[in-house]
């Protein structure tokens, strides 16, 4: 299996652009994960869907972040307007559920200036 | 989902044992522990995890005490290569609408020289 994949690895954009991030998970996982890593705040987590359905964005900070999973087989993140403060790194994971761990995929480091 | 203690970082030098205690007080009966690792550029990876007394892979251990207060990462003569952030993490053994909602503290830093 390929793991979690996750594109791009790398994103530079301007303040005010909408920036996508896109996680394939692995297949027969029922449940993805998306979180964000800084070094102010660590690893938090932002949203996370058990059978394609969104279960809990209490993490999502506002608005502007937005999460969908139209199949079993992929996911996005988006920002809309991105703003400066956005800037981290963003994973996403995938697991069988209780008792099962998370695997993570290598992430997208987003930059916007 | 109980809240996890852990030191934030350790030194140690290569062929020695590293342990790194979590503390968990408030452990459910159903919860297991699970550690991770996470090198600089990655994702976390999965180490370890348990429910009671000792559990032993090819990479660590884990102990975990009868009153599951608190559980001890066991990395046996560690090389620079483990050089990491080691998370522990108290998830629920039963499935409920929490079960997905995993945060990860700030880890352990463990550096490890020559």
């Amino acid at each position: 299996d390929a793991g979690v994949i996750q594109s791009p690895r790398h994103e530079v954009t301007e303040m005010g652009q909408e920036v996508t991030l896109r996680c394939k998970p692995i297949s027969g996982h029922d449940y993805l994960f998306w979180y964000r890593q800084t070094m102010m705040r660590g690893l938090e987590l932002l949203i996370y869907f058990n059978n394609n359905v969104p279960i809990d964005d209490s993490g999502m900070p506002e608005d502007r972040f937005s999460a969908k999973m139209p199949n079993a087989s992929f996911s996005t993140l988006k920002i809309q307007p991105s703003e400066p403060r956005d800037s981290a790194v963003y994973f996403c994971a995938s697991s069988l559920g209780t008792g099962s761990p998370l695997h993570f995929g290598n992430g997208t480091r987003l930059t916007v200036t | 989902l109980a809240k996890t203690t852990q030191p934030i970082s350790m030194d140690s030098y290569e062929g020695q044992e590293v342990n790194i205690t979590c503390s968990h007080n408030n452990i459910a009966t159903n919860d297991y522990i699970t550690w991770y690792q996470q090198f600089p550029s990655q994702g976390p990876r999965f180490i370890i995890q348990g429910y009671k007394t000792k559990v032993t892979n090819e990479v660590a251990s884990l102990f975990i005490p009868a009153d599951r207060k608190s559980s001890t990462l066991s990395l046996p003569r560690v090389s620079l290569s483990d050089t990491a952030v080691y998370y522990c993490l108290v998830a629920p053994g039963v499935t409920t609408d929490s079960w997905g909602k995993l945060q990860f503290g700030a880890g352990t830093q463990v550096v490890v020289t020559p």
